[in-house]
């Protein structure tokens, strides 16, 4: 199946400081998908990105979908408490295949 | 409601029992997807469903399991004779249609003791 390497697989920050993560796939993907996860809770999307080169905001947050279709990145700016969270990127394989691949996530911790 | 609704938000079953998830999409999805998350892992792909139509098992891991969904609607993933094994979180997800943003449910918590 499908390979989706994200990194770094955890990280502790100061608050205020601009954090990136990033997922990289063997092939191109045609989709990708980034979301945070809380405890006990479902995975929320934060951006979704359908173009090769395409760069998103939602607030602080930035994402785009690599030139290469076989990456993407996220870019949180200013971090906050309440950017604790894991955050997994999901990207849809080219080609007519359904299910959605997920990276095995980053573990952020903000210190206050 | 507006968002994907999942019940029970927890399960606790005796090994060998079988179980019962289920799926309430967002109104208009035509695409379902069910996923597994072990205890600190990623998300496992289950199945997907395109209508009431089931295009892609490639995920269910045994016999065990099995999905369906009726009316464009509510999907119910049953698994029989639990394991150990299976203890994870069940969470079902829909799209507009195949490629686009997936909503997330918060999940099933399933404990097999």
């Amino acid at each position: 199946g499908q390979q989706l390497n994200q990194s770094p697989q955890s990280m502790f920050i100061q608050e205020g400081e601009d954090v990136s993560m990033n997922c990289t796939s063997s092939s191109i993907f045609n989709t990708w998908l980034w979301y945070k996860q809380d405890p006990g809770e479902g995975p929320v999307l934060l951006i979704a990105l359908y173009k090769a080169g395409e760069l998103t905001s939602n607030g602080r947050l930035t994402a785009q979908f690599g030139i290469t279709r076989k990456d993407s990145f996220l870019n949180i700016s200013a971090s906050i408490p309440s950017d604790v969270g894991i955050y997994f990127c999901a990207g849809l394989p080219r080609g007519t295949g359904n299910q959605f691949y997920f990276g095995t996530g980053t573990s952020l911790t903000v210190i206050p | 409601g507006a968002g994907v609704s999942q019940s029970p938000s927890n399960k606790v079953t005796e090994k060998g029992k079988d179980v019962e998830l289920r799926c309430d999409p967002i109104s208009g999805h035509t695409a379902l997807y069910w996923y597994r998350q072990r205890l600190g892992q990623g998300l496992e792909f289950l199945i997907y469903f395109q209508g009431n139509s089931a295009p892609d098992k490639s995920g269910l891991p045994s016999d065990r399991f099995s999905a369906e969904r009726t009316g464009e609607s509510v999907s119910t993933l049953t698994i029989q004779r639990t394991q150990q094994e299976d203890s994870a979180v069940y969470l079902c997800a829909s799209s507009l249609n195949r490629g686009r943003k997936l909503f997330f449910g918060s999940g099933t918590q399933l404990s097999v003791l």
